[in-house]
């Protein structure tokens, strides 16, 4: 497998533009995350998913932020418009999801999107 | 709704043994502690995961007490490698909804 994957890795825009970052979880994996990570902020939960349906949102900062999940194998966040705030690394994770037990917690992160708005 | 806390920074030297501990005071009792890695520019990465105890496996030995509140990841003859951030991850399922959140994690630099 190989692995969680995201794009792009680095995206460069000005503010006021639309971005939009994807996520590719493992095959097999029916939850996917999606966290933001700043020095000052460290990394923050910003929704998560279940089987496709958005569970918790309550991470997302703002209305500009919304992420989609259509299938089993894509997911999207998207922000708009971008701000310089929101400068930062944007990871998504993905595990089989379960209540708890063995392999709960078990997130397989992506290598990131690293965003810089100016 | 509480939450985990850890050092938020140690250092070392090359071959030495390393304890880094969390505290979990309100872990919920279906509740696995899940500790991760991260590399600058990388993701987190799983590194091991336990109930009680102790588990061990190639990389690290985890430590549980019986009342659960803390868990102690112990790194055995640290390598320069080994310089990164560490998290310990507890899922509180008392809501019903799981959110996985991270805190600040400790930043673990090991010196030749």
């Amino acid at each position: 497998d190989a692995g969680v994957i995201q794009s792009p890795r680095h995206e460069v825009t000005e503010m006021g533009q639309e971005v939009t970052l994807r996520c590719k979880p493992i095959s097999g994996h029916n939850s996917l995350f999606w966290y933001r990570q700043t020095m000052m902020r460290g990394l923050e939960l910003l929704i998560y998913f279940n089987n496709n349906v958005p569970i918790d949102d309550s991470g997302m900062p703002e209305d500009r932020f919304s992420a989609k999940m259509p299938n089993a194998s894509f997911s999207t966040l998207k922000i708009q418009p971008s701000e310089p705030r929101d400068s930062a690394v944007y990871f998504c994770a993905s595990t089989r999801a379960a209540a708890s037990g063995p392999g709960a917690n078990v997130l397989t992160f992506g290598a990131g999107s690293r965003l810089t708005v100016l | 709704l509480a939450k985990t806390t850890q050092p938020i920074s140690m250092d070392s030297y090359e071959g030495q043994e390393v304890n880094i501990t969390c505290s979990h005071n309100n872990i919920a009792t279906n509740d696995y502690i899940t500790w991760y890695q991260q590399f600058p520019s990388q993701g987190p990465r799983f590194i091991i995961q336990g109930y009680k105890t102790k588990v061990t496996n190639e990389v690290a030995s985890l430590f549980i007490p019986a009342d659960r509140k803390s868990s102690t990841l112990s790194l055995p003859r640290v390598s320069l490698s080994d310089t990164a951030v560490y998290y310990c991850l507890v899922a509180y399922a008392g809501t019903g909804r799981r959110a996985l959140t991270f805190g600040s994690g400790t930043r673990l630099q090991v010196q030749p």
